[in-house]
């Protein structure tokens, strides 16, 4: 399963299949990317991030794509589980600043069914 | 766990009351941030803290006075709040001057009557 952006704040997957979750980001500036998950009651929590000088970084069973010609920002998720079902945020961060100020996007919930 | 321990959990008050968020970090980072999140909208960023200064206000009412005694603890003191204001406060900590992740506690629910 895939979403596009804001437009498609929801994504529903079966477990086992590949999730892909995508992020629009605006500026052009930015050189530092996070996805984060947040599950119910809890806090957002570190996924995977990337900075600008990759294209490609894998973590376990977890992918993020970036393409900077179009200034879009994907994470895809292997092998679906349960325990993934979450919102998913990413957040950029601006080359210029001092320290992380992160600026986050709407969010995906992922909804794994069984 | 984060290493980044919010208090209370929870959270009703009245628009009159005075009350106070708290955030420690066990992470020993430098950097200490508030943010707000609300439904349906992205994690705004409110405040930001390196070496216990405020390097950054993002136009929050007055309402909302955080105070940083140290680089562990984190506090943000509520007075006369307005409903609109409820919403999940999120603490996070990082480095000062590295472009890193951030690491975020567990939240205060908000509820102003």
């Amino acid at each position: 399963g895939e979403s596009v952006g804001l437009h498609l704040p929801t994504l529903s997957v079966q477990e086992g299949d590949n999730s892909i979750i995508n992020c629009a980001y605006s500026n052009s500036a930015s050189d530092y990317f996070i996805w984060y998950k947040q599950e119910s009651g809890k806090g957002p929590q570190f996924i995977i991030d990337i900075r600008s000088n990759m294209d490609k970084r894998q973590g376990q069973r977890v992918t993020v794509l970036l393409n900077k010609t179009v200034k879009h920002l994907s994470l895809q998720i292997a092998a679906t589980q349960p325990g993934d079902s979450a919102v998913y945020f990413c957040a950029e961060n601006p080359r210029e600043t001092s320290g992380s100020r992160l600026t986050f996007g709407e969010g995906t919930q992922l909804t794994v069914n069984p | 766990e984060t290493g980044v321990t919010q208090t209370p959990r929870h959270l009703v008050m009245g628009m009159t009351n005075k009350k106070s968020l708290k955030c420690e970090q066990h992470l020993g980072h430098n950097a200490m941030y508030w943010y707000k999140q609300s439904a349906k909208k992205p994690l705004e960023l409110m405040f930001v803290y390196n070496f216990k200064e405020q390097t950054e206000n993002n136009s929050v009412p007055s309402r909302f006075s955080p105070e940083c005694p140290n680089s562990s603890h984190l506090f943000l003191h509520l007075h006369t709040l307005q409903p609109e204001d409820s919403a999940l406060y999120l603490c996070a900590s990082g480095y000062r001057g590295k472009n890193e992740k951030l690491f975020f506690g567990s939240g205060t629910q908000l509820s102003v009557l």
